[in-house]
């Protein structure tokens, strides 16, 4: 089955510094990664999520870029705020099956 | 998100007891899963059901059991629970396809 590797496990970065998570797969049928934040207490949430046609998306502060040959995908986190706190979950989805396969999360602490 | 709402939140149970968790939606989603997360190991898939009729085992489902009662219900059972059952356990429905995993907000269950 797929198997998702996620690093580092923890990250501290200065307030306005950027911050970059970094995933790596095994299959390579899959075609989805999403990313998701969950901040202390809270449940799961997508942030933001690419497809395999696709080599870099963005959405304000945040963009994930893909390499499939490589097979690995990155979370970009730029001008980052306290906010910005929390655990990121990165995920893939293998061709054909709606389920997921998280990595084991990073730990995005933001000092003021 | 209060489309998806699990009970009880939060458990304490004794080994060897048997124990149900409950997760409803009210999405509409066909699509629906129960996850455990431990720290360091992020989110493990126990169980997922893409319909009524249809169950199928995540990466670990020894120990487990699911029924789903209705498209909006999914229901997760140890049937004899141990302390390594102690976790945080999280439902979470899809609609069809690579879309948005939305997640309940969690049972917090700690097995003595």
């Amino acid at each position: 089955g797929e198997n998702v590797e996620q690093h580092p496990s923890t990250l501290s970065v200065q307030e306005g510094d950027s911050a970059v998570i970094k995933c790596t797969y095994s299959d390579s049928a899959s075609n989805y990664f999403p990313w998701y934040k969950q901040e202390l207490g809270k449940r799961p949430q997508l942030i933001i999520d690419i497809r395999s046609n696709v080599g870099e998306k963005k959405d304000q502060r945040i963009a994930v870029t893909l390499n499939k040959t490589a097979k690995h995908f990155s979370l970009h986190i730029t001008e980052t705020q306290p906010e910005d706190s929390a655990v990121y979950f990165c995920a893939a989805s293998v061709l054909g099956n709606e389920k997921l396969t998280f990595g084991t999360g990073t730990r995005l602490t933001i000092i003021p | 998100d209060a489309d998806v709402t699990q009970t009880p939140r939060n458990r304490i149970t004794k080994t060897g007891k048997r124990i149900m968790l409950e997760c409803s939606q009210t999405k509409g989603h066909d699509r629906m899963y129960w996850y455990r997360q431990d720290p360091g190991l992020g989110l493990r898939l126990i169980y997922y059901s893409f319909d009524v009729k249809d169950i199928n085992k995540g990466e670990i489902s020894d120990g487990y059991s699911v029924s789903r009662q209705a498209q909006a219900k999914f229901s997760l059972s140890l049937e004899s629970a141990i302390p390594n059952q102690t976790a945080l356990y999280f439902c979470a429905t899809s609609d069809r396809g690579w879309t948005e995993q939305y997640f309940g907000p969690g049972t917090r269950l700690t097995v003595t």
